[in-house]
C-alpha cells in the first residue's frame, strides 16, 4: 500500500532561485491539497485540486507560487524568485471522493525548503 | 477569524493520562480531527469525531466535544513514551471552505512523556 510521496524531501536554494516540488498522491485519490508548515505552527492551506481542476487557492499563495495537476494524478508546486520567508515544510495530502462530510486527508512526508 | 487554539506544551509521566485541549472556530464544522506528527514522519490522522456526538472512545483515546463552547479535547490513557509527538486539532468549517475542502489546524501541542 503506497502512501502519498513527495520529492525532494529537502531542498536548499539561494534567494531568487526557482524551485519545484512534486507530490504523488495515493492512486485513485482524486482530491489533492498543498499546505505549508512553518516552525512551531500547524499546517496552513495553500491550494486544492479536484482531479486536474484547481478549485481553491489561499491568499497565502502569492503570484510567485503556482501549482498544477495536469493529468489529475501527480501535482507540482513551483515557487519563483524564492525569498527567505518561503522557508518552510511543504506538505501534500490527498483523499478519495465519496466520503460524505468526512475530510480524512492522507499526508505525505513533506518537502523541507531552506532559502539562504 | 480562522484561529484554532491549542496549548503549546504538555508534559506527563509515563502511565498517567494526558489531556490535550483545543478551541475551534466554526460551529458548522461537521467533523473535528486530531492529527499526530512525529519527527521525520508525516501527519497521521489519529481520530475524529462527528459533530452530533459528544464523546468517542477508541482504545486508549477518548475525544470529548462541547459544541456550545466549541471545545474539543483528546485524552490519552496510560500514556507511553511512544506517544511523545505533536498533536494537532483540525476542523473543516463550511463557512470558509465552501464544501469540505481545506483543514484548518491549530498550532499543535507538544506532548513530552517522561519516565
Amino acid at each position: 500500500d503506497t502512501g502519498v510521496s513527495q520529492d525532494p524531501r529537502h531542498k536548499i536554494t539561494k534567494r531568487g532561485q526557482n524551485v519545484t516540488f512534486r507530490c504523488d498522491p495515493i492512486s485513485e485519490h482524486n482530491r489533492l491539497y498543498w499546505y505549508r508548515q512553518t516552525l512551531g505552527q500547524g499546517p496552513e492551506f495553500l491550494t486544492y485540486f479536484q482531479n486536474e481542476a484547481q478549485l481553491e487557492k489561499s491568499r497565502l499563495l502569492s503570484d510567485r507560487f503556482s501549482a498544477e495537476r495536469p493529468k489529475g494524478s501527480f501535482s507540482t508546486l513551483e515557487i519563483q524568485r524564492t525569498e527567505q520567508g518561503d522557508s518552510a515544510m511543504y506538505l501534500c495530502a490527498s483523499r478519495p471522493a465519496g466520503t460524505g462530510g468526512l475530510n480524512e486527508q492522507f499526508f505525505g512526508p513533506g518537502t523541507r525548503l531552506t532559502v539562504l | 477569524g480562522e484561529d484554532v487554539e491549542q496549548s503549546l506544551f504538555l508534559s506527563v509521566r509515563e502511565g498517567d493520562s494526558s489531556v490535550i485541549n483545543c478551541t475551534y472556530t466554526d460551529s458548522s464544522s461537521t467533523y473535528l480531527y486530531w492529527y499526530k506528527q512525529e519527527p521525520g514522519a508525516g501527519l497521521q490522522l489519529l481520530t475524529y469525531i462527528f459533530s452530533n456526538m459528544d464523546m468517542k472512545q477508541d482504545q486508549r483515546l477518548t475525544v470529548l466535544l462541547n459544541k456550545k463552547d466549541k471545545h474539543l479535547s483528546l485524552r490519552i490513557a496510560d500514556t507511553q513514551t511512544g506517544d511523545s509527538a505533536i498533536y494537532f486539532c483540525a476542523e473543516t468549517p463550511l463557512m470558509f471552505s465552501g464544501g469540505y475542502n481545506k483543514l484548518i489546524f491549530g498550532a499543535g501541542t507538544r506532548l513530552a512523556v517522561h519516565p
